[in-house]
């Protein structure tokens, strides 16, 4: 079982909708929660990171966090294309390792 | 300006030779790491440091090996390029307190012939 699950699309949206981007993690004792955005062939770039139980929001983007299910999701607010990208989940479990999901390809239709 | 550096961007070069990758960040980290990644695919931590003269192997074993002398920097050495050493490797670094997010920096493309 790998430590972070994505579902790894391509999940497609038209523009204006709502994207619900989710992961799963095997480690009850992680803290921290990250969404990363990784345009094709460039770095993964942090989006916005969560440690407490429920939403935090950051303009169009809201991580959630539920630690009972080993749940994080990331919600897209009024997609545009620019948003089309792969959307990395990232974990620091444990002794402080670090570990990150496989990505959702996200595609945001015009 | 606070950042993480990476040269070259992009390197093209002969089997059998030796590159170094360079990766130096001025945000004052403990922490630096090196992923590989392959198109479309995940990333792989090849290499960590959590500080001066600290170094570890990642999960994916690579052929490649890292120093670190300096704070700031944290360079990757292969010491005999193969074309299976093709694929795209970024560096990335963060703080040892808080919530450990990493910062990555614009990534080396490597390419063995």
């Amino acid at each position: 079982q790998k430590e972070v699950e994505q579902n790894s699309g391509p999940l497609s949206v038209p523009e204006g909708a709502i994207a619900s981007l989710n992961c799963t993690y095997s480690d009850r004792g992680s803290q921290s929660f990250f969404w990363y955005r990784q345009y094709s062939g460039k770095s993964p770039e942090l989006i916005m990171f969560i440690y407490s139980n429920g939403d935090k929001e950051d303009g169009r983007f809201t991580a959630q966090l539920n630690k009972a299910s080993q749940y994080v999701s990331l919600l897209i607010r009024d997609s545009q294309p620019s948003d089309s990208a792969t959307y990395l989940c990232a974990v620091c479990g444990t002794g402080n390792q670090f570990y990150f999901g496989t990505g959702t390809s996200l595609t945001v239709i015009p | 300006e606070a950042d993480i550096y990476q040269t070259p961007r992009y390197l093209v070069i002969g089997t059998g030779k030796k590159i170094t990758l360079e990766c130096s960040q001025t945000m004052g980290h403990d922490k630096m790491y090196w992923y590989q990644q392959d198109p479309g695919m995940e990333l792989h931590l090849i290499h960590y440091s959590y500080g001066v003269n600290s170094t570890e192997k990642g999960d994916l074993s690579s052929e490649s090996t890292v120093s670190r002398i300096r704070t700031e920097h944290f360079p990757l050495t292969l010491e005999s390029a193969r074309p299976s050493h093709t694929s795209q490797y970024l560096c990335a670094s963060s703080e040892r307190q808080g919530a450990y997010e990493q910062y990555f920096g614009p990534g080396t493309r490597l390419t063995v012939t």
